[in-house]
């Protein structure tokens, strides 16, 4: 079945850039989406992709695909102590009735 | 107007209550969704409506009962839970549930805790 996995954990100090990077095996992933999770909070959209784009981005969000790899990868430039939070990458397509499949999350760690 | 509200908050329940869980949108949005997460782990869809029909039920034991009464509303009526039904209940919308415009905004959840 379809697979979504992100690294655990990723620790970056307040102003520089992260990365939080995901993989998934399903091959006719139709969208691919980022979401956030602060604690105790329901899930925030924060951006989402098309298959057949390579790149978005919006304000300090850049959004990389690349479909040959299926690797999908979210990168927050300036980062502040306020985007600590779990993230979430999720793929949905037709093959799996459009259902949102997730990743198991990466938790960002802002140190000051 | 993005918002998804969910009621209540917190709920507590033995397991031998019937409580119900509620969740409201005004975005026009023809699907809704059940998931719940337990601590640590990613959601897990439960149930899906599609134009207030039951499309998708991921195979949920009966003591969970969804309704959507109509397009804005979608409760999920809980009766004899165990205390592993505890944690976190999201409700999500999006536009339609299939092909385009299937971006799901999901609500704050309510925190279950059954005793």
């Amino acid at each position: 079945g379809e697979d979504v996995e992100q690294s655990l954990f990723l620790s970056v100090r307040e102003g520089d850039s992260s990365v939080i990077n995901c993989t998934y095996t399903d091959s006719s992933s139709t969208y691919l989406y980022w979401y956030k999770q602060e604690p105790g909070a329901g899930l925030q959209l924060l951006t989402y992709i098309f298959s057949n784009m390579d790149m978005k981005q919006d304000q300090r969000l850049t959004v990389l695909l690349n479909k040959k790899d299926k690797h999908l990868s979210l990168r927050i430039a300036d980062t502040q102590t306020g985007d600590s939070a779990i993230y979430f990458c999720a793929e949905s397509s037709m093959d799996s009735s459009y259902k949102l499949i997730f990743g198991s999350g990466t938790r960002l760690l802002v140190r000051p | 107007d993005t918002e998804v509200t969910q009621t209540p908050k917190h709920l507590v329940m033995g397991m031998t209550n019937k409580k119900s869980l509620k969740c409201e949108q005004h975005m026009g949005h023809r699907a809704m969704y059940w998931y719940k997460q337990k601590a640590k782990k990613p959601p897990e869809l439960m149930f899906v409506y599609s134009y207030e029909k039951l499309s998708i039920n991921e195979s949920v034991p009966s003591r969970f009962s969804p309704e959507c009464p109509n397009s804005s509303l979608l409760n999920l009526h809980l009766h004899a839970l165990q205390p592993e039904d505890s944690a976190l209940y999201l409700c999500a919308s999006s536009q339609s549930s299939t092909g385009l415009n299937t971006e799901a905004f999901f609500g704050q959840g309510t925190r279950l805790t059954v005793v």
